[in-house]
């Protein structure tokens, strides 16, 4: 079974401009949640889809965004980026029960913003 | 609300040394704990978790916790160190099992000396 998959594996971007990150959960997976990950911050939760509705969200400005589409894929959106928004974004599946006990990583998509 | 802290950021230990990773948290009811591995440029992988159960938590790899709720810990050991435990350990908690999201500690790094 293939496990979360991130696309794509870097970015590179400059202050103002938006990106899109993908998330494909493991098959079967309807709850994607996305967290991102810096050295002074740690972990940090963004938000949590689940059959296309927006669950969670965690204490993030209005600029970063995320949608679910009918086949769980998942994709977040960051708009004007700025240079603290650097950071691997990690996207997480599990599936429709016990959400926290069955949580499966990918291996994120590194952004950096100059 | 829930937090977790994990004492000291970097953990050095020779290979077949005991390691102990500790991870203090806070939560005013019963918490979910768990302990994930990350890997250079690799997602978060889980290597155990305590969902009220049996104290004394096995997870992979070797890895044990457990969990002293009289010293609100939940400390991460193995007693022999391998060169390929070297990574970044990090505690998480969470009240339930649902869909609540985890909360992370900073991490600690273990560096393994041959």
């Amino acid at each position: 079974k293939a496990g979360v998959t991130q696309t794509p594996r870097y970015l590179i971007k400059t202050r103002g401009q938006q990106v899109t990150l993908s998330c494909s959960p493991i098959s079967g997976h309807r709850s994607v949640s996305w967290y991102q990950q810096t050295p002074g911050q740690g972990l940090q939760f963004l938000f949590e889809y689940f059959s296309e509705t927006q669950r969670n969200k965690g204490n993030f400005p209005g600029r970063f965004s995320g949608r679910q589409f009918s086949n769980s894929r998942s994709e977040m959106n960051v708009s004007t980026l700025e240079l603290g928004d650097s950071a691997l974004y990690l996207c997480a599946s599990s599936p429709e029960a016990q959400t926290n006990e069955k949580l499966f990583f990918g291996s994120g998509t590194q952004l950096s913003v100059l | 609300a829930q937090s977790v802290t994990q004492l000291g950021s970097h953990v050095s230990v020779s290979e077949g040394a005991l390691v102990l990773l500790r991870c203090n948290y806070s939560s005013s009811v019963p918490p979910y704990l768990f302990w994930y591995v990350q890997y250079p440029n690799q997602g978060l992988q889980l290597l155990l978790k305590y969902t009220s159960a049996a104290t004394l938590v096995k997870g992979i790899n070797g890895f044990e916790a457990e969990f002293k709720k009289s010293e609100t810990s939940f400390h991460l050991t193995k007693p022999s160190a391998h060169m390929s435990d070297a990574a970044e350990y990090f505690c998480a908690v969470t009240p339930n099992s649902g869909n609540t999201p985890l909360v992370f500690g900073k991490g600690t790094r273990l560096s393994v000396i041959a």
